[in-house]
Order: C-alpha cells, then structure tokens, then sequence
C-alpha cells in the first residue's frame, strides 16, 4: 500500500501564477482533506472533499480551490499566488464513515512562491 | 475562537529519559484529540489518539493523558531514543466536524 502520495514534492512559482497540487490517497480511503502548514506552524485545514463534492471549508480565500475525482483523487488548485502562499501542503485521506482520527497524511508539496 | 496550543516550543531530553509533551486546548466541544510526529521532509503521522470520555490510554511506549477540567492533553514517551526527536503536535477535533485543528507544536530533541 503506497499510502497517501502527492505530487510534486517541490515547486517554485512566481507571485501572480497560478498552481495545481495533486493528491491520491490510501487505498479504501474515499475522503481527501487539504491543510496548508506554514514554516514552525502547524497545519491549517483548506477544505474537504467527499463524493466529489467540497464538504467543509476552513478560512482561506476564494484564490483556494479543488476538485476530486471519481477514483477519489483530488487537486488543490492556487490561483494569482501570493509570496504568503508558500508553505508545506499537505493532503490527508480518511476511510468511509471514518473519523479524522483516522486519517493518513501525504508527504507533502512544498511550495516557494517567488 | 477555538485553539490548540503547547506550553513548551523546543524540549531537550538524554536518551533513555521520559519526555512529556504537553498542550492546551479550549474548545470543551472537542470529544476527539490526537497526537502526530512530524519528521523534517515528512507529512505528519499518527501516534496516537484519545477520546474525551477516557482520562488516559496507552500505546507501545506512549501514554496520552487527558484532563478535561483543566482542558489539558499530554503526550508522555518512555524510554526516549534518538529517532523520537522530531516535532510533536496535538490536535483536537469534534463529533460531526470535519477537520483537525492543530497547535504549532513542540520539537523534541533526543541527545546520545
């Protein structure tokens, strides 16, 4: 079992671009959550996807976006970045009818933004 | 609003030695809390987690303690060894909820 896998694992954008971050999660996993981790902080939750559908929303911009896919793999897509976009993103999956608790996290994509 | 925090930023142990971790919530709404260890590169990875009607639960070398009156969590390691170090972070999450609400951790330091 690959676990949780995102990808890239690095990026450098410049301010103003726009970014797509990709994420597959942990087989039998059906929920994906993103969370953006700052430098010495920990990580702050975007939003959550289930049945393809964006379920709950933490406090950033309208510029934070995403998607999930049938086969449950999700983006996070940044739009006109900003250099406090950079940051660790992280992915995290949870099983059907699991709690967050059980949720697995991804590796990461570091993102510089320029 | 709702917040998870940790008293101490940095800790610095001997191998061998017990280290306790410590952080602070305060949303007494929280029924879930979970601990995860960070290693530099790396997402962070469950070690283990407790619910808010049980004061204390036990892993293979790690005891999580739970005070609800004083709306503290604790992460206790025993026998400490050097690929513990790493940052160390709580969370807390609730019944219906859907994300975690992580604090900004503490970095454990294991020495030789």
């Amino acid at each position: 079992d690959a676990g949780v896998t995102q990808s890239p694992t690095h990026l450098i954008k410049t301010r103003g671009q726009q970014v797509t971050l990709r994420c597959s999660p942990k087989s039998g996993h059906d929920t994906v959550s993103w969370y953006q981790q700052a430098l010495g902080q920990g990580p702050q939750f975007i939003f959550q996807y289930y049945e393809e559908e964006e379920r709950q929303r933490g406090n950033f911009p309208d510029r934070f976006s995403g998607h999930q896919f049938p086969n449950y793999s999700s983006e996070l897509n940044v739009n006109a970045l900003l250099l406090g976009d950079s940051a660790l993103y992280l992915c995290a999956s949870s099983p059907p009818g699991g709690v967050n608790t059980e949720a697995f996290f991804g590796q990461g994509t570091r993102l510089t933004v320029v | 609003g709702e917040s998870v925090g940790l008293h101490l930023p940095t800790l610095s142990v001997q191998e061998g030695d017990n280290s306790i971790i410590n952080c602070a919530y305060s949303n007494s709404a929280s029924d879930y809390f979970i601990w995860y260890k960070q290693e530099s590169g790396k997402g962070p990875q469950f070690i283990i987690d407790i619910r808010s009607n049980m004061d204390k639960r036990q892993g293979q070398r790690v005891t999580v303690l739970l005070n609800k009156t004083v709306k503290h969590l604790s992460l206790q390691i025993a026998a400490t060894q050097p690929g513990d170090s790493a940052v160390y972070f709580c969370a807390e999450t609730w019944t219906g909820f859907q994300k975690l609400v992580f604090g900004t951790g503490t970095r454990l330091l294991v020495s030789p």
